[in-house]
């Protein structure tokens, strides 16, 4: 199974709604990604948070990561219909070599 | 802004085929990568490549192989082409070697084998 998985795989809510993404993994990390992918195209970095973080920001985005649990959320507030895409984690393994496991996706479906 | 540009978005070939798919970052990075991605499988990594003339083999090398001759150009190569190489693939670069920085994704080719 994939090192990152998360939950839900997709969602839908209303614009001015926040979003919350979930993300598991298995193994020891240095770090973990988000990144955003609009329908058929490449994707697109969010935010990285190191194994010694708990929490950062970046405009209305929100990334928490508790390596006891091994898990990590994405936090969009104030969501606006322009956010639809596919989110994914992606973990950089400790002694994986400098490669990134991606996970699986959740799809968010903004509606006004 | 870092640019990554793929030769193709859409791209049909036939079993048997040998495809090239080309990526080209401005940047200077030292990484780069090349991914499929599925329906319910996620990014799967294929090959990458921490400097010209390396490379190494990710997830899912089999029936591929890569060619990086120039730093800044990363290619793909499907020797025999099969229907279950169908699928998006994405090409990424990344700036230091041997580290897990941000990567930089190109828009992606749709590869259809027919």
């Amino acid at each position: 199974s994939q090192q990152g998985e998360e939950d839900p795989q997709a969602l839908s809510i209303q614009e001015g709604e926040n979003a919350t993404m979930n993300c598991s993994y298995k193994t020891s990390i240095n770090n973990l990604q988000w990144y955003r992918q609009n329908s058929g195209r490449g994707l697109v970095h969010l935010i990285l948070i190191r194994s010694n973080e708990r929490e950062k920001h970046s405009g209305r985005l929100r990334v928490t990561l508790d390596t006891s649990k091994k898990s990590s959320s994405l936090l969009i507030t104030a969501s606006r219909a322009a956010d639809t895409a596919s989110y994914f984690c992606a973990t950089d393994r400790t002694g994986g070599g400098n490669k990134l496991t991606f996970g699986t996706g959740t799809q968010l479906k903004v509606e006004l | 802004d870092v640019k990554v540009t793929q030769s193709s978005r859409y791209l049909v070939k036939r079993t048997g085929e040998k495809v090239f798919l080309e990526c080209v970052q401005d940047m200077d990075h030292e990484n780069m990568f090349w991914y499929r991605q599925d329906p319910g499988l996620g990014l799967r990594l294929i090959y990458f490549s921490y400097d010209v003339k390396m490379k190494e083999k990710g997830d899912i090398p089999e029936g591929y192989s890569v060619s990086r001759e120039k730093k800044e150009r990363f290619s793909l190569i499907l020797e025999s082409a099969s229907t279950n190489q169908t699928s998006m693939y994405l090409c990424a670069s990344s700036a230091r070697p041997r580290s897990t920085d941000t990567q930089y994704f190109g828009p992606g080719t749709r590869l259809t084998v027919l």
